[in-house]
């Protein structure tokens, strides 16, 4: 299995701040990797795929990097609407496998 | 607008098979070239990969599953159903189905792999009894 390994596995961030969390793959991916936002008590929902490409209608604040084996995912300025905990997940190969996620917080 | 439902016993005893189905709905299941997947997540913890099947029954499991996963569709009921036998406690967990879209774009050179999870059901909880 491609395993998937994210960080911090929390964080504390002010609104307005840029918030940035890191996904790294223990296998060459390319730019197979997608992510997504879930909210306590909600399904996950998809920000973007193929690494950098935002989903329809996801705010453009949003926005991934990487290819190869390291990623990044950034909020350019949080806002209260996006605490929750993100997930990163590969498709390079099966079985699919996500990270294992992301809190994030307001200070 | 595609819409995914679970359902299913929210106990199932130890050593027992739990049995939830997906209802997909706002499209037949057999339209487009898509994956329909299960995925669990216990209680406080991450995302797991159970697997997929298409609308010809054709599937993927997690290995780590493998053995005790059935998948099945009903195109005609326009769902898609799970089967995990001999459950015990570490199979608690929310349980959801979701729309998997798997493509390659051959339009460009060297081809495009894409595949997102780009419609989920709400999720349903299912706990294993002793």
């Amino acid at each position: 299995d491609i395993q998937m390994t994210q960080s911090p596995s929390s964080l504390s961030a002010s609104l307005g701040d840029r918030v940035t969390i890191t996904c790294q793959a223990n296998h060459e991916i390319s730019t197979s990797l997608n992510w997504y936002q879930q909210k306590p008590g909600k399904a996950p929902y998809l920000l973007i795929y193929d690494a950098s490409s935002l989903d329809t209608g996801v705010p453009s604040r949003f926005s991934g990097s990487g290819s190869g084996t390291d990623f990044t995912f950034t909020i350019s300025s949080l806002q209260p609407e996006d605490i929750a905990t993100y997930y990163c997940q590969q498709y390079d190969g099966l079985p699919i496998t996500f990270g294992q996620g992301t809190r994030l917080e307001i200070k | 607008q595609l819409q995914l439902q679970e359902s299913g016993p929210g106990l199932v005893r130890a050593s027992q098979t739990l049995s939830l189905t997906c209802a997909v709905s706002g499209d037949s299941i057999s339209s487009g070239s898509f994956y329909w997947s299960w995925i669990r997540q216990p209680a406080g913890k991450g995302l797991e990969w159970i697997g997929r099947i298409d609308f010809s029954g054709n599937t993927d499991y997690n290995p780590s599953l493998k053995s005790r996963v059935t998948f099945s569709v009903d195109t005609s009921k326009n769902q898609f159903s799970l089967k995990l036998s001999s459950v015990t406690a570490a199979d608690t967990a929310v349980y959801f189905c979701a729309k998997e879209v798997d493509y390659f774009d051959g339009s460009v050179s060297p081809e495009h792999h894409y595949h997102y999870m780009d419609v989920w059901g709400k999720g349903t909880t299912v706990t294993v009894s002793s």
